[in-house]
C-alpha cells in the first residue's frame, strides 16, 4: 500500500462543475503539498499546508490531520484546469517528499 | 516561470553513458531538491542539498551523484545509464531547508536512454 493515496485516478468534468480530489496518507506528516502538472510536464506548487484550509482564486485546499486526509477543490472548473494534480507529504520532520500517483483531470468545454 | 532553470531540456543518450543535468535555483534560494519522474514509479525524491551540503537522501541509486556548488547551482550526474533511467528529472528550490517551505520546480530535463 502506498503511503500517499489519491482518488480518483482519473476525473472528467464539464466546464463549470465543482471538482474534488482526495488525498489520504498513512504516516505522520509535518506538511502536505498540492502540485499541478501541466500536459507539457511543468510542475507548479499550488498549496502547502499543515492545518486548516487555504484558498487561492478558485482553488481551495483543506487538511484534516487527525483523519490523515486532504482535499483539493476547484470551483467553476475551466478547460485550462485540465492537468494532473499531485499530493505530496513531508513525513514527520523529514525534508523528503513522498508523492501520490496523481489525479488526471480533464475539463471539457 | 518559477525562476528555477534546468539544462538541457532534452537529452538522448545510449546505455552505459554518463550525463550531467544542471539546475540553477531561484535567486536567494539555498535548498535544491532533485526528483525523478518515470511512467511506472511516478515522482520520487532523489536528494536535497542545502547551502552546499547534502541534507537528505531518498531513492537515489549509487550510479547517481549530485553536488551543489558555491554559487548554489546544482548538478546531478548519472552514470552507467540503463534503459530504466529514462525519465523526467526535476529540480526544485526553496529559500531554506525544512519541511515548511514551498518548493519551486524547474521545467525538467527529459532523459531518454536508448
Amino acid at each position: 500500500k502506498n503511503e500517499v493515496e489519491q482518488s480518483p485516478q482519473n476525473l472528467t468534468a464539464q466546464e463549470g462543475e465543482f471538482i474534488t480530489i482526495n488525498c489520504s496518507y498513512s504516516v505522520g506528516i509535518s506538511a502536505l503539498h498540492w502540485l499541478q502538472q501541466h500536459p507539457g510536464g511543468g510542475i507548479v506548487s499550488l498549496f502547502m499546508l499543515s492545518s486548516g484550509k487555504k484558498k487561492h482564486g478558485r482553488l481551495i485546499a483543506t487538511i484534516n490531520i487527525q483523519e490523515k486526509h486532504s482535499s483539493l477543490h476547484i470551483t467553476a472548473s475551466h478547460p485550462r484546469d485540465s492537468a494532473v494534480y499531485i499530493c505530496a507529504v513531508h513525513q514527520g520532520g523529514s525534508e523528503k517528499l513522498v508523492f501520490g500517483k496523481g489525479t488526471k483531470l480533464t475539463v471539457n468545454p | 516561470d518559477s525562476g528555477v532553470t534546468q539544462t538541457p531540456k532534452h537529452l538522448i543518450t545510449a546505455t552505459g553513458q554518463r550525463v550531467t543535468l544542471r539546475c540553477s535555483p531561484r535567486s536567494g534560494d539555498l535548498s535544491v531538491y532533485w526528483y525523478q519522474q518515470s511512467l511506472d514509479q511516478g515522482l520520487q525524491f532523489l536528494i536535497q542539498y542545502y547551502n552546499g551540503e547534502e541534507r537528505a537522501k531518498g531513492n537515489i541509486l549509487e550510479r547517481f551523484s549530485a553536488q551543489q556548488f558555491p554559487d548554489l547551482h546544482s548538478e546531478l550526474n548519472l552514470s552507467s545509464l540503463e534503459l530504466g533511467d529514462s525519465a523526467l528529472y526535476f529540480c526544485a528550490s526553496s529559500p531554506l531547508g525544512g519541511s515548511y517551505n514551498e518548493q519551486f520546480f524547474g521545467p525538467g530535463t527529459r532523459l531518454t536512454v536508448l
